[in-house]
């Protein structure tokens, strides 16, 4: 079965630099979605993309987040300068339809270490 | 606005014994969809069941059953007869079919089934 894939699994920054999550999704796709999970919380929407436009962020989503669908496989989230309250797991979603007849597909996620 | 309450922050049983995973949703919606994830320790989220809000069916998957009691705003999930592999964390999530249909998740319940 198709699946989304996150890389990396673990990435490890120091505070103020700017770091990349990307994800592949599913190949016949055209809604895609970013969401994170702070450690023992709950998973967070920050923010959903289509037609190459983004089309609802939360208000977690502010000018230090950024996404692209640079070719027509990856969708990454930038985060330009990296706080220490960054620190989460951020999963990547994909789905065919936002019609609901196809759930969102999750990736298992990439976890991001601020120090 | 929508939002999803899963008021039981962590339970313990033991294995063989049934448990009740709460979920109670709110939404303006009229036609939403409403979803259970479970999340072992290794950190991805693991699809178990979609339900629609025209569908009020209960619905079995083996021991898993899940009681959807629209007049209630009610989406609970019942492991019969758990198992030590059944330890994780479950998180209800909320749909609305207005917007980009992106997932609003519950706090989560962490269960936890000893031997």
């Amino acid at each position: 079965e198709p699946e989304v894939t996150q890389t990396p699994s673990h990435q490890v920054t120091q505070m103020g630099q700017e770091v990349i999550l990307r994800c592949v999704p599913i190949s016949n796709h055209l809604y895609f979605y970013w969401y994170r999970q702070i450690l023992g919380q709950k998973v967070e929407f920050l923010v959903s993309f289509y037609n190459n436009e983004i089309s609802e962020k939360s208000e977690i989503f502010d000018d230090q987040f950024s996404v692209e669908r640079p070719d027509g496989s990856n969708f990454t989230l930038k985060i330009r300068s990296t706080k220490l309250e960054d620190s989460a797991m951020y999963f990547c979603a994909s789905s065919g339809t936002v019609k609901g007849n196809q759930p969102q597909h999750f990736g298992d996620g990439t976890r991001l270490s601020i120090l | 606005a929508q939002k999803v309450t899963q008021a039981q922050t962590e339970i313990s049983v033991v294995e063989k014994e049934d448990v009740t995973l709460d979920c109670v949703y709110e939404t303006r919606d009229t036609t939403y969809y409403l979803f259970w994830y479970k999340q072992p320790p290794s950190g991805e989220l693991v699809f178990l069941i979609r339900r629609n809000s025209f569908d009020e069916q209960n619905e079995i998957s083996g021991r898993y059953s899940w009681n959807f009691q629209k007049s209630t705003s009610s989406f609970n999930f019942t492991i019969t007869a758990s198992q030590v592999v059944d330890s994780a964390v479950y998180f209800c999530a909320l749909s609305e079919t207005s917007g980009t249909y992106k997932y609003i998740f519950g706090t989560g319940t962490r269960l936890k089934v000893l031997a």
